[in-house]
Order: C-alpha cells, then structure tokens, then sequence
C-alpha cells in the first residue's frame, strides 16, 4: 500500500481562492516532499520539509508538518490557472537498510480561470 | 544546466519482447532512480542506482533491471514484456541520493500490445 495517501484525490477552485491538500503517511520518515505534474510529464520539486521542522514557505506554497499525526498539509494561496496540476506528497522511510522513497496517488487540482 | 533526459520518449512494444530505456542525469548527479507510473498503482519505486551501483530496489519482479554508466547514465531493461507493464517510466536524478530533492526527466510511454 501507499506510504503516503493525499487528501482530497480531486479539487476544483477558482482562480484567486487558496487550495489545501493533506498527505497522511504511516512510518516515520526522514523528511516529506512536494511534487507537482503536469499531465503525463514529469514530476517538479516544490517543497522539502524535514522531520523536525513544523512549517515551510515558498512563494506561495505553504507546507505544514505534524509528526505526531503523520500528516502534512500543502497550501498554495492566491491560485492560477497555471497550478492545475497533480499534487503529490513522497515520503523516506528506510526498511531493514535500503531506503524506498514512496510517493502518494496525489491530488488533482483544477484551477478555473 | 541541462535536465533530466530520457529516450526514446514513446515506444510501443508486443507482449513477450523487451525493451531499454535510458535515462541521461543532471550533469554532476550521481544518483538515478526509476519509477513506474500507472493510473491503477500510482507512482512506484523501481529502485536506485548510485556510482554504478544498485543502492534500492523496490518491489518489482526481476524482470526489471538497471545499470549505471561510469558518466552516471542510466538505463532500465525490461524483459518478457506483459500488457501490465504499459506505464510511463520516470527517470529522476538527484546529488546525492533519493532522500533529497530529485529532478524528474519527461518520462517514456511504454505500451505493450
């Protein structure tokens, strides 16, 4: 099964308003990341959080983490048209020695202009 | 600096063959992951190659293998090739391993008749 699962899988806004989307996840990790995709292209980097860091800005990405609830939460303000996109959330956890980094199913944003 | 790059970018492929992709880092990276994309199972981890060794491999049947060039170039081989292996391979790269920001290539649509 998934490490991390994002939460909602679908979410329609209007250009302008914020979007929240959570990611819950089930061991514990090393740090959680961000990524963006456009449709069937690769994946973006938007955002690392470590483990003992609670909250993370950039632009206009705002990334929460709550270690003791495995969750994290993704806010992207003022929205445009250009951040219709899947929104995925990928955590490291390490199993016996390796390491598997596992992404969620995502949230797929569409931002109405 | 030039991205992420993977070839060929579309490949159609008949059940039972096998197929290579090749997946060109970020100069100056050294780790190379693959992962396969699918709408049923999301984003999987194939495994990691770093200096020309396999560091992480995920839970994929042996069919799927890697290598790693001395210029860190990548390429993934699948064998006996079966209709659920069509997906969008992701090549991603990163500094130092997969725990930290990685760079994803455009991906390559396999689909196998």
């Amino acid at each position: 099964s998934q490490q991390g699962e994002e939460d909602p899988q679908a979410l329609s806004i209007q250009e302008g308003e914020n979007a929240t989307m959570n990611c819950s996840y089930k061991t514990s990790i090393n740090n959680l990341q961000w990524y963006r995709q456009n449709s069937g292209r690769g994946l973006v980097h938007l955002i690392l959080i470590r483990s003992n860091e609670r909250e993370k800005h950039s632009g206009r990405l705002r990334v929460t983490l709550d270690t003791s609830k495995k969750s994290s939460s993704l806010l992207i303000t003022a929205s445009r048209a250009a951040d219709t996109a899947s929104y995925f959330c990928a955590t490291a956890s390490s199993t016996g020695g390796s390491y598997i980094p596992t992404f969620g199913r995502g949230t797929s944003l569409i931002v109405h202009p | 600096k030039a991205g992420v790059t993977q070839t060929p970018r579309y490949l159609i492929k008949t059940r039972g063959q096998q197929v290579t992709l090749s997946c060109s880092p970020i100069s100056g990276h050294r780790s190379v992951s693959w992962y396969q994309q699918t709408p049923g199972q999301g984003l999987q981890f194939l495994f990691e190659y770093f200096s020309e060794t396999q560091r992480n491999k995920g839970n994929f049947p042996g069919r799927f293998s890697g290598r790693q060039f001395s210029n860190s170039r990548s390429e993934m081989n699948v064998s006996t090739l079966e209709l659920g292996d069509s997906a969008l391979y992701l090549c991603a790269s990163s500094s130092q391993n997969s725990y930290n920001e990685q760079f994803f290539g455009p991906g390559t649509r396999l689909t196998v008749l």
